[in-house]
């Protein structure tokens, strides 16, 4: 089964609208972390939110939020008012285990397209 | 200079031939990670060091070597490489490996074997 599941391969959202970019993870680890990353055209990944899986609160993080459902093992990305800017491969990720036993697992990424 | 360099950007090299990847880091980080990004395909975590010490390697082929000769240096030695090792090789740093540590990438090497 896959670790970490992105269904969306590519989405197109007008500019202002907010975007929903869906993750769904499969682990029996009770302690693990999630992530986003954006990953741009010029190739590096940037940080965008984490949501550890104790926490009891969604994640916010400025126009970004993490709409964590634990019992569905979802953790959905929400972007509010999209931006030109935000055009770019998103990914979603999975750390699971113990210091010096992690795991660290992507998903296949979601292209985001904003349209003016 | 600041944040997570990468050089060089692309290569282009032979199955025969011997280049090496090198990333630096300006952050102080002790963790510092590999990672190999094929089309269409997860991000592959490669090789893991903190401290300078290697931690993890995901079973990568013995014709990628790395070395961490200290905290803010990371190399990919590559030699005798296959076509389908063709692919953006992403280094990365954290202030620790732990399950709680974002990740500071860089920009990337993009790597075409003929």
């Amino acid at each position: 089964a896959q670790k970490i599941t992105q269904t969306q391969p590519g989405m197109f959202v007008q500019e202002k609208e907010a975007v929903t970019l869906d993750c769904t993870y499969d682990t029996s680890d009770p302690s693990y972390g999630l992530f986003w990353y954006k990953q741009p055209s010029s190739g590096e990944m940037i940080f965008l939110i984490y949501q550890g899986s104790y926490d009891q609160q969604n994640a916010t993080e400025g126009r970004y939020s993490l709409n964590f459902q634990k019992a569905r093992k979802s953790a959905n990305l929400v972007i509010s008012a999209s931006q030109l800017g935000d055009s770019a491969m998103y990914f979603c990720a999975m750390r699971e285990g113990h210091f010096g036993n992690e795991k660290l697992t992507f998903g296949t990424g979601t292209r985001l397209t904003i349209i003016p | 200079e600041t944040g997570v360099t990468q050089t060089p950007r692309h290569l282009v090299m032979g199955m025969t031939n011997k280049k090496s990847l090198k990333c630096e880091q300006h952050l102080g980080h002790n963790a510092m990670y590999w990672y190999k990004q094929s089309a269409k395909k997860p991000l592959e975590l490669m090789f893991v060091y903190s401290l300078e010490e290697r931690v993890e390697n995901n079973s990568v082929p013995s014709r990628f070597s790395p070395e961490c000769p200290n905290s803010s240096h990371l190399f990919l030695h590559l030699h005798t490489l296959q076509p389908e090792d063709s692919a953006l090789y992403l280094c990365a740093s954290s202030p620790a490996t732990g399950v709680y540590n974002e990740q500071f990438f860089g920009p990337g090497t993009r790597l075409t074997v003929l």
